[in-house]
């Protein structure tokens, strides 16, 4: 299985600023993906980051407000961009394995704006 | 669109009791299903997963679920709860096919010693 991490694993922002997520894996994967769950809500998929291409992004996010980098195999990031209180949400990201068999979960960035 | 119910969001048992938290999708077509498990604190982690086979998938700590096709569930039980299970669990399918997960909205489960 891989292993995941995220920076930071939390951080309290003001309004109107932006925050970049970092994702780090501990092996190359093709397949990685950025989930948001906001409070009492279930995991949602914001987009999908493929190395070497523009990440797809799913119906209701849009890249300048969730601009995502994939500079190589083992590393990504999303930024939250122009943040409001309805941002206030944790955000995941996973990898595919190998056989595109099970999607491994990072830790998490729990975020909120005031 | 493709979507998951579950339809206990909060359960509370007691240690040894029986456990079964439903799951129900909409998609009509062929589906991979699986069970997430977040405990306090932790990453969510894969219980069980099916994908093709025998409808009943066993999966890590004594989980196990129950595809039936006809009625789109995937109920996942426990014959005997620990308090350690405490945590919350997300049932999430995908097309066969398709990398895309849809979770459902999650069950905190509280299992008091």
């Amino acid at each position: 299985s891989a292993v995941i991490s995220q920076k930071p694993s939390r951080d309290i922002c003001q309004r109107g600023t932006s925050l970049t997520i970092q994702c780090q894996v501990d092996s190359q994967v093709t397949m990685m993906f950025w989930y948001r769950q906001q409070p009492g809500q279930s995991l949602t998929l914001i987009a999908t980051a493929n190395q070497g291409s523009e990440a797809t992004y799913e119906s209701g996010f849009v890249i300048d407000k969730f601009p995502i980098s994939r500079p190589n195999l083992t590393f990504s990031t999303l930024t939250v961009s122009n943040m409001s209180p309805e941002d206030s949400s944790i955000y995941l990201c996973s990898v595919e394995d190998q056989g595109g068999h099970e999607q491994f979960f990072g830790p998490g960035t729990r975020l909120t704006v005031l | 669109a493709q979507s998951v119910s579950q339809h206990n969001h909060h359960v509370i048992l007691s240690e040894a009791a029986s456990l079964e938290l439903g799951c129900n999708y909409s998609y009509g077509g062929t589906v991979n299903l699986f069970w997430y498990v977040q405990y306090p604190g932790q990453h969510l982690q894969l219980l069980l997963k099916y994908f093709s086979g025998d409808p009943l998938v066993k999966g890590i700590k004594g989980f196990e679920a129950e595809f039936i096709k006809s009625k789109f569930s995937f109920n996942l039980r426990k014959p005997s709860v620990q308090w350690s299970d405490t945590a919350e669990y997300f049932c999430a399918v995908t097309r066969t096919g398709f990398q895309k997960l849809v979770f459902g909205t999650g069950t905190r489960l509280l299992v008091s010693p």
